[in-house]
């Protein structure tokens, strides 16, 4: 059972355009919401997040937007970058209780120049 | 180094053998993490310590799969009788606080049982 899925697994976007990666999610519990970056050969960096009180977060290039009613996130790059292309996963969590991460399977963005 | 470390990098291993792979943490995050990621996946909870202390490990596929943190610091995930379904990235994350977000991420272990 894929609580959070990321239904594209690539995506190709040309530099200094917007890039959009989706993620949804089915467990109503999870009230805090992440994004990852992974590079390969290394572990996954965070770049943002945003809890269930909210319905959008900024943070310089990077904007999540979370739809709770549709229990679907989006993150927002824009103006997309060379150093961008990497492997961007959507990850869910229980503020309250559980402690771990739920991971979606991982979207590949590739920045053409 | 600042980061979480974790080694081997690499490990192959027979089928049968048993591994110890250790993950060492930022200096003073209170909890550690271990996920597995196969090929092509993101990653899946494995286990969670709050200091030596393992609150959850419900995400342990067998009982092959043993973690320990015994002094609150380094972590040691165990695999014994390794499997070829084994075979993945065992990535390991801190935390300075007991809350499930803020964990950064060691550049994992890739083990391969042959």
């Amino acid at each position: 059972d894929q609580q959070v899925k990321q239904n594209s697994p690539s995506l190709s976007v040309q530099e200094g355009r917007i890039s959009i990666l989706n993620c949804d999610y089915t467990n109503s519990m999870f009230d805090y919401f992440l994004w990852y970056k992974k590079y390969p050969a290394e572990g996954p960096t965070f770049l943002i997040s945003i809890s269930s009180i909210k319905d959008k977060n900024e943070d310089g290039r990077f904007t999540v937007f979370l739809n709770k009613s549709a229990k679907h996130l989006s993150l927002h790059i824009v103006p997309s970058q060379p150093g961008d292309s990497a492997v961007y996963f959507c990850a869910a969590s229980r503020i309250q209780g559980a402690q771990k991460l739920v991971f979606g399977q991982g979207t590949r963005l590739t920045i053409n120049p | 180094g600042a980061g979480v470390s974790q080694s081997p990098r690499y490990k192959v291993a027979k089928r049968g053998q048993d591994v110890a792979l250790r993950c060492d943490p930022i200096s003073g995050h209170v909890s550690l993490f271990w996920y597995q990621q196969a090929l092509g996946q993101g990653p899946e909870f494995l286990t969670y310590f709050q200091n030596e202390a393992q609150l959850d490990k419900s995400g342990l596929p067998s009982d092959r799969f043993f973690a320990e943190r015994p002094e609150g610091s380094v972590s040691t995930l165990k695999i014994q009788r390794t499997q070829q379904e084994d075979s993945a990235v065992y990535l390991c994350a801190s935390s300075p606080q007991g809350a499930g977000w803020g964990q950064f991420f060691g550049p994992g272990t890739r083990l391969t049982v042959l």
